[in-house]
């Protein structure tokens, strides 16, 4: 069973501050997804990472797929306010017949003002 | 980008009704939908996956008969929680692959449906 951990749960930061959230499995991935998610509404796709290695940057926020192409972190510079949200990466399931999504657990990032 | 809808946004209803829920591609044709359940503070976890014009799949632990699923045409996918039960209260969201975008395409999500059961 392929499981995608993300770490922390949660983060409860300043205005201004840096932060980094983490994405990490045993099993490795052709691609890698960031989505963000507001209560009440469905998530948005930040960026799709697929080379190892790779490194996509999106304004304040900075994505990277390591080397091994098994995990993923996304760092935010500054962080505002309006970057509160739940931070959510993603993966495509090799195990299931359609070529779903499974989620990592997300981080709940709140951002004071 | 592709848009997906879901109607409704929010809905309430008493135990054991049943309800339905839409989820609609609205600019691109899809020919797998995907439904997921969001609890509280929780990620998706994947319901059921459904393709135009045949069965649904469901994961383990999902009741098919409970969460009715029919994928009519390329651009609409609904989901029927039948006989309703408090514990069945949650988000509910859809996401929709394209046609041209392959098995390892792109999803795009839609809004999200909140239920709840008195």
């Amino acid at each position: 069973t392929q499981l995608l951990e993300q770490s922390p749960q949660f983060l409860s930061i300043q205005e201004g501050e840096n932060l980094t959230v983490y994405c990490n499995s045993s099993s490795v991935f052709s691609s890698l997804q960031w989505y963000r998610q507001e209560p009440g509404e469905g998530p948005v796709l930040l960026v799709t990472v697929v080379t190892g290695g790779e490194v996509k940057k999106l304004k304040r926020l900075t994505f990277q797929f390591g080397d091994a192409r098994k995990d993923s972190s996304l760092h935010i510079t500054a962080a505002q306010p309006g970057d509160t949200g739940l931070y959510l990466c993603a993966a495509l399931n090799y195990g299931g017949s359609q070529g779903n999504l499974i989620f990592g657990k997300g981080t709940k990032l709140s951002v004071k003002p | 980008g592709a848009v997906v809808s879901q109607h409704p946004s929010r809905v309430i209803c008493k135990s054991g009704t049943s309800v339905k829920i839409e989820c609609r591609s609205l600019d691109f044709q899809a020919t797998t939908m995907f439904w997921y359940r969001q609890f509280p503070k929780k990620s998706l976890m994947l319901m059921a996956t459904s393709n135009e014009g045949s069965k649904a799949t469901y994961e383990q632990g999902v009741e098919k008969d409970k969460f009715l699923i029919n994928h009519a045409s390329l651009t609409l996918s609904t989901l029927t929680v039948t006989s309703a039960h408090p514990e069945d209260s949650s988000f509910y969201i859809c996401s929709a692959r394209g046609i041209t975008s392959g098995r390892a395409g792109t999803q795009y999500f839609g809004p999200g449906t909140r239920l709840l059961v008195l």
